[in-house]
């Protein structure tokens, strides 16, 4: 069985940079794709972007694009999302989630796989 | 990007009873490529059902979705007391994957 295991709690100043990262442990990691959707307090859910090992290149959200960076190490079953120039409004919890692969080739982008998710915030 | 609507936001109800929920679309989910998640409050959301319809492994037959192009519906037969939470539906028809904005379940 799949399970997602995330960084912890972080507290970041605006204007800094956040990496947090996702280790999966059982299945296989470089067909596994990895997506970040984050929860601000008391708010829906918001997707950032995914990346699939094998093939290396991520796609992302465009509200995020230029800001996030999102990367994957076979080596170490580990998933990373970079957040840069922080601000209070990236206070949330994040969460890597899976998407469903069908073993044939083809993605399902509905996640049945959740980390418990790391709660970041970013305050002076 | 779809804007996914959900309705109501809280919903007021007994054990035993029949919840409904609702989930718009701003334009047509032709794929039927919609999700619905369960989050309690401290976890991560639990996919429930997919493409619409099917069940998630391990969940109970009391929850059932339903519905087509712009609208869509989350089903509890009977509400047991582990159903109280917030649900979510989400599209994966086209990018960005969008969620609606929740509908809080909550004991009468």
């Amino acid at each position: 069985q799949v399970q997602l295991v995330q960084s912890g709690a972080e507290v970041k100043k605006p204007g800094s940079s956040l990496k947090v990262s996702c280790r999966a442990s059982g299945g296989t990691f470089s067909t596994t794709g990895i997506n970040w959707v984050r929860q601000a307090p008391g708010q829906g859910l918001e997707w950032m972007g995914r990346i699939i090992p094998i093939f290396e290149t991520p796609t992302y959200a465009q509200k995020f694009q230029g800001r996030v960076t999102i990367t994957a190490d076979e080596s170490t079953n580990t998933a990373y999302m970079e957040l840069s120039s922080l601000r209070s409004e990236d206070t949330a919890i994040y969460y890597c989630a899976r998407g469903h692969y069908d073993g044939t080739g083809y993605y399902y982008w509905y996640f049945d796989i959740w980390g418990r998710g790391t709660l970041v915030t970013v305050s002076s | 990007e779809i804007v996914l609507t959900q309705s109501p936001g809280t919903l007021s109800l007994s054990p035993g009873e029949r919840a409904t929920l609702s989930c718009r679309a701003g334009q047509r989910i032709s794929s039927g490529y919609l999700a619905w998640y369960q989050q309690k409050p401290g976890q991560a959301p639990r996919l429930l059902i997919h493409a619409i319809s099917s069940r998630a492994t391990g969940i109970p037959d009391r929850f059932s979705g339903s519905g087509s192009g712009t609208d869509f519906t989350l089903t509890i037969s009977r509400l047991e007391s582990e159903d109280f939470a917030t649900y979510f539906c989400q599209q994966y028809d086209t990018s960005p994957w969008t969620f609606g904005q929740g509908t809080k379940v909550e004991i009468k």
